[in-house]
Parts: structure tokens; sequence; C-alpha cells
């Protein structure tokens, strides 16, 4: 069974980027979809985007983060990481990756399960 | 702009008791729709996805219903472990996902 396994918690100061990575184990990646996800402080969870790890296909982005949020894959090291940059404070929040519980394409491509433990992203000056 | 509208936004419970969360879109959907739980300081757990379908692993005692605008999530006989965040989840988007505000099941 697949298990994901985030990078520690970041300090960062406004304007600088951040990286946040989730390693994969038990499974490979291969097919399934990686999404990353937040959570502000006391907030909802909001959507940032996807990949589809060691495939052809673009990675998707939240139109909110178009710009500003980069999503790649490592094959050697079975890795997806996330990196956010123009940070703001507002960018405060726990950072989350998950798996789709499905194929990628396939009826269960759209639910996420599992997810990683998060990764508390602190932006402050 | 879609919305998913969770009600109540926090709720009040007893051991053993029925509670019932609602989750309402603000255009049909069909059953794409799922449940998530979340506890303090932890990543969301999925319960229920295709509005009914009980993820594997996860007790009986959820059920989801529901389809077009209107979802449920029912917990019958309630557990101490069920205190937490419940949050709806669109997925007919593709690849946008929407989430619900969460509903707060305390004791």
């Amino acid at each position: 069974q697949v298990q994901l396994v985030q990078s520690g918690a970041e300090v960062k100061k406004p304007g600088s980027s951040v990286k946040v990575s989730c390693k994969a184990s038990g499974e490979t990646l291969n097919n399934y979809a990686i999404t990353w996800l937040r959570q502000a402080p006391g907030q909802g969870l909001e959507w940032l985007g996807r990949i589809v790890p060691f495939s052809d296909r673009k990675p998707d982005y939240a139109e909110t983060f178009q710009g500003r949020v980069t999503v790649s894959a490592d094959r050697s090291t079975s890795t997806v990481n996330m990196e956010l940059s123009s940070l703001r404070p507002e960018d405060t929040a726990v950072y989350y990756c998950a798996r789709s519980k499905g194929p990628a394409d396939s009826i269960d491509d759209y639910w996420f399960d599992p997810w990683g433990q998060g990764t508390l992203v602190t932006v402050s000056s | 702009d879609f919305q998913l509208t969770q009600s109540p936004s926090s709720v009040s419970a007893s051991v053993g008791d029925r509670v019932t969360i609602t989750c309402r879109a603000s255009q049909g959907i069909s059953r794409w729709l799922a449940w998530y739980q979340q506890k303090p300081g932890k990543a969301p757990k999925l319960l229920i996805y295709s509005a009914s379908s009980l993820q594997n692993g996860v007790p009986s005692r959820f059920s989801g219903s529901g389809s077009g605008t209107n979802f449920t999530l029912t917990i019958t006989s309630l557990q101490p472990e069920d205190f937490a965040t419940y949050y709806c989840q669109r997925a007919n988007a593709f690849p946008m996902f929407t989430f619900g505000q969460g509903t707060r099941l305390e004791i």
C-alpha cells in the first residue's frame, strides 16, 4: 500500500519561493495522479494543481495559482515536488500531497486517497 | 462561480447519536461528490466517494446519499473517534476540484 511522506516545515520571507516534496513508498506512482492542496490556519481545503508522474501529460494548475506554482516529478527518487513562488503572508498554510484513488482517467481518478502528512509553510518577514 | 455549501457549519452531538451533514452544490454535479474526515493536526481521510460508495476500511456507520445538488453524510451511532471536521468535495469539473467549507462535529 502506498504511503506519501512529505518534506519538513519551512519558514520563508515574502517574495521568496518554497519547494515541498512528496515521496512515495510501498508502490510506484506510475499512472496515478498526485494532487497538491493547501489549508490555511482554521480554513478549508484549496486545490493547487496535479500531475500524472512520468507521463507525457502536462501538469494542471488552479487558475488562482497559475504562474506561481510548478509541480514536477522525479522518477529516480519516486518524488513529486511542488514549488510556489512570490510568497505572501497569506500563503501560510499546511500543504498536502494526495494520490488519486484510482489510475489516471479512471472513474476513481477524482478522489484523493492516501494523503501525505502535510507540510507547514510559514511566510513571515 | 460554483460553490459547495455545507450545513450546519458545526454540530454538537453525543456518543450513540445519529448525525446528518448536508452539502449543497450551486449547480448539478450528478454523483460526483466525496466526503472526507479530518482530525486536528492530521490529513483528511476519504470516507465516501461517488456520493454513496464506502471507501475500504471505513466503518459501515458512515453512509452517503444524494445526487444533483443535494447530498448528505450520515453517521449512525456516533463513536468517540468520529468527532472531527467533515468536508465534501466536488469532482465533476476535472481537473479542478472544489471543497465545502467544512462541518465541525463536536461533543
